[in-house]
């Protein structure tokens, strides 16, 4: 079955700094690549996705990018500001047998975002 | 709009007891997926239900269990549990239709689960 990895587990930076989070993925029919960002006591809250006919795609700070051919995927976040201090999560999106999409996660990287 | 409610938030229950998790999903929403989060491996896929039918299951054994009504609200059960089910549940919504591919998911806060 599909796995992603992501990497690295933590990271620190200082604020103002660029940090990126990078993932990979195994099964090449996934075609949907979201990024949730999870805050201490909440769920995890999409900050943006990423289908598989597209290789790159910003919103203000954030943007993350896509290689089908190496199977890997990134998010990138520009001038980092405490309040980006999170767990981001990576998932890989495909469709199963039975027709559905089913989404698998990464393990998730720690950002702590120092002032 | 309401986000997604899960219910309770917290509970503590003891080894070989049996406990029941709610899940009310975004108004509209008719698919709900649930997760386990655990420190050591993330998020794992538990199972999802469509049109009060299970779809989806991972890889978690039989004492796991879900369920969808009709108003598309779901619950989760896990019997006889083990120190090892300690975790954040987690409930996400989705708008999508069955073979749809559009598996935007809105999560809730989660039901932290501890077993002693």
């Amino acid at each position: 079955g599909e796995n992603v990895e992501q990497h690295p587990s933590t990271l620190s930076v200082q604020e103002g700094d660029s940090a990126v989070i990078k993932c990979t993925y195994s099964d090449s029919a996934s075609n949907y690549f979201p990024w949730y960002k999870q805050e201490l006591g909440k769920g995890p809250q999409l900050i943006i996705d990423i289908r598989s006919n597209v290789g790159e795609k910003k919103d203000q700070r954030i943007a993350v990018t896509l290689n089908k051919t190496a199977k890997h995927f990134s998010l990138h976040i520009t001038e980092t500001q405490p309040e980006d201090s999170a767990v981001y999560f990576c998932a890989a999106g495909f469709i199963t047998q039975g027709g559905s999409e089913k989404l698998v996660f990464g393990k998730g990287m720690k950002l702590t975002v120092n002032p | 709009k309401a986000g997604v409610t899960q219910t309770p938030r917290y509970l503590i229950k003891t080894r070989g007891q049996q406990v029941t998790l709610s899940c009310s999903p975004i108004s509209g929403h008719r698919s709900v997926s649930w997760y386990q989060q655990t420190p050591g491996q993330g998020l794992q896929f538990l199972f999802e239900y469509f049109s009060e039918t299970q779809r989806n299951k991972g890889n978690f054994p039989g004492r796991f269990s879900g369920r969808q009504f009709s108003n598309s609200r779901s619950e989760m059960n896990v019997s006889t549990l083990e120190l090892g089910d300690s975790a954040l549940y987690l409930c996400a919504s989705s708008p999508k239709s069955y073979n749809s591919g559009a598996n935007v998911l809105t999560f809730g806060a989660g039901s932290r689960l501890t077993v002693l």
